[in-house]
């Protein structure tokens, strides 16, 4: 059974900092990986998605990995901002199909400190 | 593009009364949808898998008499929380897929039962 983790639970940086988020999974068998970003009260926005064929993709500041053998991926932020506080999530398919429903992280709340 | 909208955004109700959400894919046709739970402070859980046309598949221990899912279009997927109660208490938001790679959210609708 596929279980997704993050670390840490819960993150405080001040403005301008360059900060890492990591998720790990137990079943390295993925389709794909996908990051989102939850602000309080809101459903989720999709930040990134890496397929299993790929080792990172990028989004202005942000910068995803991905390494299947271990079984993981981090969310890198440059220069991060007061904006970019929100509740990072990371998800994977948990079948066998890419489409298949999504198991989602523990997630990392995320302060920036103006 | 891809846009899922929810309807409603927040309901309150008394315990015992059914509550319908509803979920959209405003620009594409979605023959999947996904219908999710988060409790304060929790990450997502997967509640139930939609097909267009077709039953629900539910996720081992969510009572599929008590939350009702139809999807009776490309376009539409429902749910029926029926004879609510305050353990019920939650934030609900739905996924949609068009078989593609990524599955696109909604903004989520929060129950609250008295």
């Amino acid at each position: 059974k596929q279980e997704v983790t993050q670390i840490p639970a819960a993150l405080s940086v001040p403005e301008g900092e360059n900060l890492v988020l990591n998720c790990s999974f137990t079943d390295s068998a993925i389709y794909n990986l996908q990051w989102f970003r939850q602000d309080p009260g809101k459903g989720l926005t999709s930040l990134l998605l890496i397929q299993s064929s790929q080792r990172e993709q990028t989004s202005g500041r942000l910068n995803a990995s991905l390494d299947k053998s271990s079984g993981r991926s981090t969310l890198y932020i440059a220069a991060s901002q007061p904006g970019d506080s929100a509740t990072y999530l990371c998800a994977v398919p948990g079948g066998g199909g890419a489409t298949n429903k999504l198991i989602f992280g523990t997630g990392t709340l995320l302060a920036v400190q103006p | 593009g891809a846009v899922v909208s929810q309807h409603p955004s927040r309901v309150i109700c008394k315990s015992g009364t059914s509550v319908k959400i509803e979920c959209r894919s405003l620009d594409f046709q979605a023959t999947t949808m996904f219908w999710y739970r988060q409790f304060p402070k929790q990450s997502l859980m997967l509640m139930a898998t939609s097909n267009e046309g077709s039953k629900a598949t539910y996720e081992q221990g969510v009572e599929k008499d008590k939350f009702l899912i139809n999807h009776a279009s490309l376009t539409l997927s429902t749910l029926t929380v029926t004879s609510a109660h305050p353990e019920d208490s939650s934030f609900y938001i739905c996924s949609a897929t068009n078989q593609g790679f990524e599955q696109f959210f909604g903004p989520g609708t929060r129950l609250t039962v008295l």
